[in-house]
Parts: C-alpha cells; structure tokens; sequence
C-alpha cells in the first residue's frame, strides 16, 4: 500500500549544526510530496513541497529534494536554531487525491543552544 | 489570514459519554478531514468531506462519525468513548480545484483523555 517511513526521533543538534531528517516512501504513481511542521502547542504547517521528480522544495533554510529514483524526500538544513524545535511531518498525496495526504510517523527535533 | 478554529483545545471524559468536537474554517475550503494524532503513528485519517452533507471514511473511522451540515464547520463525534480514543485530534481544510499544492490547514487540536 501507500506508505511514509521517516526516521525515529527525537534528533538532538546543538545549534548551527547540520539537520538531516530522512523520508521514504511507497507509492503507486507519482505522488507530490510535502513536509508539514508542528511547533510546540500548534497545529501543524506546510513547511515545503514539490510536485514532480526532482523538484527541490524550500523555505526557511529548509530544502528536500524528490528523488523518484530512491523514492525519498530527505529535509536538510545546513544550520539549526533552537527556534527549529518542532516535530517533523513528510507526507505525499497520490495523484487526483485532493487534500487527502498520508503522513509518515513524524520527527521530534530538539536543537540545543 | 487563513483560519481553523477547533472548539476544544483540551478535554477530559469519562467512558462512554458521548464527545463532540467541533471544527471550523473560514476560507470557504469544500474539503475538510479529521485525524487523529498519536506519538510513534504519526496523523492518521478519521474521515473526510469533499462537500456539505458529505463524507468519507478514512483509514481509522471505527469509532467515530462525522457531521457537515454547512460548508465552515465539520464535527466529529465519538458516540460513546472509549479509553483508546485518548488521543490528538486534529482538524484541517483544503481549497478543493485549487492551485493543486495540496496544502492543508491545521486547526491547533484538541487534546481529548478519556478516563
């Protein structure tokens, strides 16, 4: 079936260190992938997305490239900030599925001063 | 700015009441879905509504039922509560035909124990 797997957290960095958060997934056809945030105490927000097979979606220093070859969506930051402490979503969405995405488990990152 | 309210942030019931929670948005969204938030299985989908007076079941419907009788607000009701519906529940809309991004809105959750 239709899957996300990220790795486990909770990912401890102490600030400015490199941010690597990986993502797979399962999918028949060619999804669009997406990276949603949760800060402490909110809902979640989209974070960045691409739609196609090399596309690199960005936005706060946050990039992840869709690599349909490895089926992988990997979120990097070259430097953390303790405002970056949040839990992590990827999730795709199958084509012609509206708004319905799936989730994978989510990443607690805590970046330390 | 866009918005979803959800009634509830925290909650507290006891085995078998009856809970509602509400949900509601203000971007004239079609869709709206209800998930469940839950530590190590990440946001799993309850069910969804592509439009007033309808409804879908998602992954984890056993349990749950759902009401939109207008277009802003989307209810999920658990009929009599269970402890294993201890849970984050998360309510969220989506501009249907839309420039196809696929983003969804996030109200901020209501924190549902059920004792």
């Amino acid at each position: 079936g239709n899957s996300v797997t990220q790795m486990e957290g909770p990912v401890t960095l102490s600030e400015e260190a490199f941010l690597t958060i990986n993502c797979t997934y399962t999918a028949t056809g060619y999804p669009s992938l997406f990276w949603y945030v949760q800060y402490p105490g909110e809902g979640l927000q989209l974070l960045l997305k691409a739609t196609k097979a090399d596309d690199k979606g960005s936005n706060k220093g946050f990039e992840a490239t869709y690599r349909k070859e490895t089926t992988s969506f990997h979120l990097e930051k070259g430097s953390v900030q303790v405002s970056d402490s949040a839990v992590y979503f990827c999730a795709l969405r199958l084509y012609n599925q509206g708004g319905k995405l799936i989730f994978g488990q989510g990443t607690e990152l805590s970046v330390k001063p | 700015d866009v918005k979803v309210t959800q009634s509830s942030r925290y909650l507290v019931k006891r085995t078998g009441e009856k809970v509602f929670l509400e949900c509601v948005q203000d971007m004239d969204h079609e869709n709206m879905f209800w998930y469940r938030q839950d530590p190590g299985l990440g946001l799993r989908l309850i069910y969804f509504s592509y439009d007033v007076k309808m409804k879908e079941k998602g992954d984890i419907p056993e349990g749950y039922s759902v009401s939109r009788e207008k277009k802003e607000r989307f209810s999920l009701i658990l009929e009599s509560a269970s402890t294993n519906q201890t849970s984050m529940y998360l309510c969220a809309s989506h501009l249907a035909g839309g420039p196809g991004t696929g983003e969804l809105f996030f109200g901020e959750g209501s924190r549902l124990t059920v004792l």
